[in-house]
């Protein structure tokens, strides 16, 4: 079975800072992984999402990497901001399945930029 | 833009007590998702719906069911509620098939069982 891992739990750094986010999978047959954000007690959003035949995505100060032959995407934020303090969670799609297509996801990494 | 709604954001129920939990979609998403979150566990899948009165179990659909009587709507219902079943829950949709389209979610319910 796919097993997401994020490390580390937490992170805090000051404002302005660039910082990168990690996360693993042990399963390199994904069909895409997704990289979302969740602010505390809500949902959550979706950041981006990487298809397995693409090595990365880029939305503003977010740029998201895949390496599928090691398991491993980074989250790179960019100058990053008071605003950006949430929950980050990858979530990877199995190329195996069909149909409605479950998703496997991380713990997530919880970020603190400090002003 | 995808909206899915919760119905409500906290809920306090009490052991035994049967609940439903509401999600609606507005995008004629046919995938319908539920989920629990807890701490140090991540996202666990509960049940999920491909299409009009068709549900699958999950990794933890015990002690659970679900309805799904029209294509917007995916209900979430504890039969008999347990502390246990303490945690927020998820709502997504997702168009179908193997999609490259992200999976969106609702708000969520923090679900508190006495």
């Amino acid at each position: 079975k796919q097993e997401v891992t994020q490390i580390p739990a937490a992170l805090s750094v000051p404002e302005g800072e660039n910082l990168v986010l990690n996360c693993s999978f042990t399963d390199s047959a994904i069909y895409n992984l997704q990289w979302f954000r969740q602010d505390p007690g809500k949902g959550l959003t979706s950041l981006l999402l990487i298809q397995s035949s693409q090595r990365e995505q880029t939305s503003g100060r977010l740029n998201a990497s895949l390496d599928k032959s090691s398991g491993r995407s980074t989250l790179y934020i960019a100058a990053s901001q008071p605003g950006d303090s949430a929950t980050y969670l990858c979530a990877v799609r199995p190329a195996d399945q069909t149909g409605a297509n479950n998703l496997f996801f991380g713990t997530g990494t919880r970020l603190t930029v400090i002003p | 833009d995808v909206k899915v709604t919760q119905s409500s954001r906290y809920l306090v129920k009490r052991t035994g007590e049967k609940v439903f939990l509401e999600c609606v979609q507005d995008m004629d998403h046919e995938n319908m998702f539920w989920y629990r979150q807890d701490p140090g566990l991540g996202l666990r899948l509960i049940y999920f719906s491909y299409d009009v009165k068709m549900k699958e179990k999950g990794d933890i659909p015990e002690g659970y069911s679900v309805s799904r009587e029209k294509k917007e709507r995916f209900s979430l219902i504890l039969e008999s509620a347990s502390t246990n079943q303490t945690s927020m829950y998820l709502c997504a949709s997702s168009p179908p098939g193997h999609s490259n389209s992200p999976l969106h979610f609702g708000n969520g319910t923090r679900l508190t069982v006495t």
